[in-house]
């Protein structure tokens, strides 16, 4: 049921751009995206519910792909407090059913 | 306030002790949540409070016993714990538990050592 995330890892100098990935072998209804820094709480980013709809914060956007059951999260011109391990979420039905998929750990450089 | 204060922030146990982790939300939501994280790994759901019941028990162990005294606070009561307990427990809430429209939103976590 969980979520695998590619890749597991990825550096970065800062200003370069990173696509982190999220597929599920489950329909999904909606897709989560949160950033987890060393020793804090993971902070929620943004939510894309099924339609196939895209996302933006700032430099940060993500798309879910409803028929292909995958989410991508684009980072855009990175900066150093973009580092940190990011989770998607995804939830299989109207229900409680929720999942953290594997984590990718990003790491910016300067 | 947009927070989930947890308490305490370290916790060092013995394996015969009895102790309580405490979570605190003031922004109105009305299902809460705890996680286990282990390090390096994602959060694993442990138990859903919706409406102040319990709507989600993960087969987590008795040693673990949730309590939600009123909509803005969730304990959970450690008893009997062993070395592999040891965790990040992560309070978190959400407008509802229809966790598919919402986001959580997570507290700070308590870093537990079972010794």
């Amino acid at each position: 049921q969980q979520p695998v995330q590619s890749p597991q890892a990825v550096i970065l100098r800062e200003g370069e751009d990173a696509v982190i990935n999220c597929s599920s072998s489950k329909a999904l209804y909606s897709v989560h995206w949160y950033r987890q820094k060393h020793g804090e709480a993971p902070v929620f980013l943004m939510i894309l519910l099924k339609g196939g709809e895209q996302k933006g914060h700032e430099k940060i956007s993500a798309s879910f792909n409803e028929k292909k059951q995958q989410s991508s999260l684009y980072l855009t011109a990175s900066q150093l407090s973009y580092s940190g391990t990011y989770f998607c979420g995804t939830a299989l039905n109207t229900g409680n059913q929720f999942y953290f998929g594997t984590g990718t750990s990003l790491t910016v450089i300067p | 306030d947009t927070e989930v204060t947890q308490t305490p922030k370290h916790l060092v146990m013995g394996m015969t002790n009895k102790k309580s982790l405490k979570c605190e939300q003031h922004m109105g939501h009305r299902a809460m949540y705890w996680y286990k994280q282990k390090a390096k790994k994602p959060p694993e759901l442990m138990f859903v409070y919706s409406y102040e019941k319990l709507s989600i028990n993960e087969s987590v162990p008795s040693r673990f016993s949730p309590e939600c005294p009123n909509s803005s606070l969730l304990n959970l009561h450690l008893h009997a714990l062993q070395p592999e307990d040891s965790a990040l427990y992560l309070c978190a809430s959400s407008q509802d538990s229809w966790v598919n429209n919402y986001g959580y939103t997570f507290g700070s976590g308590t870093r537990l050592t079972v010794v």
